[in-house]
């Protein structure tokens, strides 16, 4: 079955600390990958997303994520974040017309 | 205004009552989508629609009943609210050429 695992549930980090988010799927086809952030009380936001093409993909607000296909992974970087960037973060895969399956979320707090 | 809306916002009903959650884009887009977020749980589909009339299944949709009868709007229907329905719903769309969704602001439900 499809899934998409998000390994890192809370995170918690000062300011100007790297962050990394892991987030692993399980899917045989072609996939097409999403990271979508939701900010306290919003909706979600598309951060970033893969199609094709270069494996490095750079989203908005300084992220980034890299699709490693060895490792069936796409996990989502920012080099120095920001009170600003306390948010819900979700990883998720596209594996059929209709078919989005979703991580179950990692909540990130960053400490001013 | 342009964009996807949901209504209302919040909610709190009784077991047993029928509540319909409203969901309106104005985009056009082809596709549209209910999903519920539960902690522990992240997004899952309860259905979809490709066009008006219509709709299929997704992974979490008994006790709920969807209708498209024209392409901007996607009620919800909880038919008979159960506790277990208590959750946060969110609706989305997409174009069809496009795999990006655009989610609404969603709307919180609880049934006592």
């Amino acid at each position: 079955a499809q899934s998409v695992s998000q390994h890192n549930h809370h995170v918690i980090l000062s300011e100007a600390a790297s962050l990394e988010l892991g987030c692993n799927y399980s899917y045989g086809g072609t996939v097409n990958l999403f990271w979508y952030v939701q900010y306290p009380g919003q909706h979600l936001q598309l951060l970033l997303k893969y199609f094709s093409g270069d494996p490095l993909v750079k989203g908005i607000k300084g992220f980034e994520a890299e699709f490693i296909k060895s490792k069936f992974s796409f996990n989502l970087r920012k080099p120095s974040v920001q009170w600003s960037d306390t948010a819900e973060y979700f990883c998720a895969v596209r594996g059929g017309t209709y078919k989005y399956i979703f991580g179950t979320g990692t909540r990130l707090k960053v400490l001013a | 205004d342009a964009g996807i809306t949901q209504s209302p916002r919040y909610k709190i009903t009784e077991t047993g009552r029928q509540v319909t959650l409203m969901c309106h884009q104005t985009w056009s887009h082809s596709y549209m989508f209910w999903y519920r977020q539960d902690l522990g749980h992240g997004l899952r589909l309860i259905y979809y629609s490709a066009a008006a009339d219509i709709t299929d299944k997704g992974e979490v949709p008994d006790g709920y009943v969807v209708s498209r009868s024209k392409t901007e709007n996607f009620p919800l229907t909880l038919e008979s609210a159960t506790r277990s329905q208590t959750s946060v719903y969110f609706c989305a769309s997409r174009e069809g050429g496009a795999y990006e969704q655009y989610f609404g602001p969603g709307t919180r439900l609880t049934v006592t």
